[in-house]
């Protein structure tokens, strides 16, 4: 069954240092997402992507935030300059496929650190 | 602000009985709507979508939509243990970009 993965698990960080979280969506998806989760809170919208741009993003998503589509099949989130505050669960997800199916289905998971 | 309001819960219900959850939505424009189950450190599960008002059965679940009162709703029959997670349900908002998830409610379903 096609399923969203991301890379890592689990990252570490320093703060002040730029961090790299990978999603590959499933393939037939156009539709692409980013959310985080902060331990034992509600799972926040950041970004979607669409057609190789932003369809929206939400105020959380700052200018030290960016996502890309570096290929056909990854898709990253970059945080330039991580804060503690960071710290969160981020979840990718895909959705979209040409039959107009519009369900959402995410990844693991990176658990993101910042100390 | 578009909002989805849930019952954070818990709800504790005896195992083999009807779990219902429940949960409203701001958006009046909005479409699309869905339940997903989180387990405790895991990633949100899709486990049912609705698109039209009435009621939509799959397994032991049961979506029910009412856009009229903007209402969502979902029934789990004969819970077992395994049910017991957090319910989160997600509305695709009018300008459909993005889903909006609300805080979710803990079910616990007691043996």
């Amino acid at each position: 069954e096609p399923e969203v993965t991301q890379t890592p698990s689990h990252q570490v960080t320093q703060m002040g240092q730029e961090v790299i979280l990978r999603c590959v969506p499933i393939s037939n998806h156009l539709y692409f997402y980013w959310y985080r989760q902060i331990l034992g809170q509600k799972v926040e919208f950041l970004v979607s992507f669409y057609n190789n741009e932003i369809s929206e993003k939400s105020e959380i998503f700052d200018d030290q935030f960016s996502v890309e589509r570096p290929d056909g099949s990854n898709f990253t989130l970059k945080i330039r300059s991580t804060k503690l505050e960071d710290s969160a669960m981020y979840f990718c997800a895909s959705s979209g496929d040409l039959s107009g199916n519009t369900e959402a289905f995410f990844g693991q998971g990176t658990r993101l650190t910042v100390v | 602000q578009k909002e989805v309001e849930q019952n954070s819960g818990p709800l504790s219900v005896p195992e083999g009985a009807i779990a219902s959850l429940n949960c409203t939505y701001s958006d009046r424009g909005s479409q699309s709507f869905f339940w997903y189950r989180q387990y405790s450190g895991k990633s949100p599960e899709l486990i049912m979508s609705i698109y039209s008002n009435g009621d939509k059965e799959d397994g032991r679940f049961t979506a029910q939509l009412n856009k009229a009162s903007q209402y969502v709703s979902l029934l789990i029959r004969d819970s077992q243990p395994s049910d017991s997670a957090t319910y989160l349900c997600a509305v695709r908002d009018s300008s459909a970009s993005k889903i909006i998830f609300g805080s979710g409610t803990r079910l616990s379903i007691r043996p």
